[in-house]
């Protein structure tokens, strides 16, 4: 089970807008930045979103983040077709030492 | 251009050893904290070690911790994992990643990763 809890499935259609949800404690997200990445299965992870809500250079502006309290939210709007791939978010975790990773959504384009 | 290349993933039987490693380039290798984080097939990603530019700080998931070791050659601009008394779990697609951020590591996060190597653990 991992540290970070996030949704397994999500799912939206083509345009519209999909948020998915990253819960945590006062030991991670309570006290540290929270990042994004997206996965295409049989690749590597990419950066999405990192301290909150600062985009790398090149990641759309349909892609945004947030944080509140121990809780992150990670926003997609106008929904494509090549959006479809797995979300992860993660933070330092005070207690654990170490980086904790949510255990990801799998994101569907009906 | 920024890139990661892992090698030395392979097939151990349970209790083997391997060492992998990971060439960086199109950085200064040695200003960036690195890390290896991996995933086992079908499931998400779970960090394992951490280790700074300097190379005298060291972080391990308590998953690992006392069986990997995590090290560098910033001469050779290259990470390595030893990765010792291997278990059916450590089968996993191990990723190499470069760390960004400023101040405390507290904030880091991976800007680039590597296309990973398998280590299959079986007998």
């Amino acid at each position: 089970q991992s540290v970070l809890t996030q949704p397994p499935s999500a799912s939206e259609t083509p345009g519209q807008r999909v948020t998915i949800s990253c819960s945590g404690s006062n030991a991670n997200i309570g006290a540290n930045p929270v990042n994004w990445y997206q996965q295409i299965p049989g690749t590597a992870p990419k950066l999405l979103i990192y301290t909150n809500n600062q985009r790398p250079s090149g990641v759309p502006d349909r892609f945004s983040g947030s944080k509140s309290g121990t809780s992150a939210s990670l926003a997609i709007s106008g929904l494509q077709s090549e959006d479809e791939a797995d979300y992860y978010c993660t933070s330092w975790d005070d207690s654990l030492n170490g980086w904790v990773f949510g255990g990801g959504t799998k994101l569907t384009v009906l | 251009e920024v890139q990661l290349l892992e090698s030395g993933g392979g097939l151990v039987q349970p209790g083997g050893s391997l060492s992998l490693s990971c060439a960086a380039s199109g950085f200064i290798f040695s200003n960036y904290g690195m890390a290896w984080v991996r995933q086992a097939p079908g499931k998400g990603l779970e960090w394992v070690s951490t280790l700074t530019g300097s190379g005298r700080g060291t972080f391990y998931a308590d998953s690992v911790k006392g069986r990997f070791t995590i090290s560098r050659d910033n001469s050779k601009n290259t990470l390595y994992l030893q990765v010792n008394s291997l278990r059916a779990e450590d089968t996993a697609v191990y990723f190499c990643a470069k760390y960004r951020g400023s101040g405390s590591h507290t904030s880091w996060y991976f800007d680039i990763w590597g296309r990973g190597t398998l280590v299959t653990v079986s007998s």
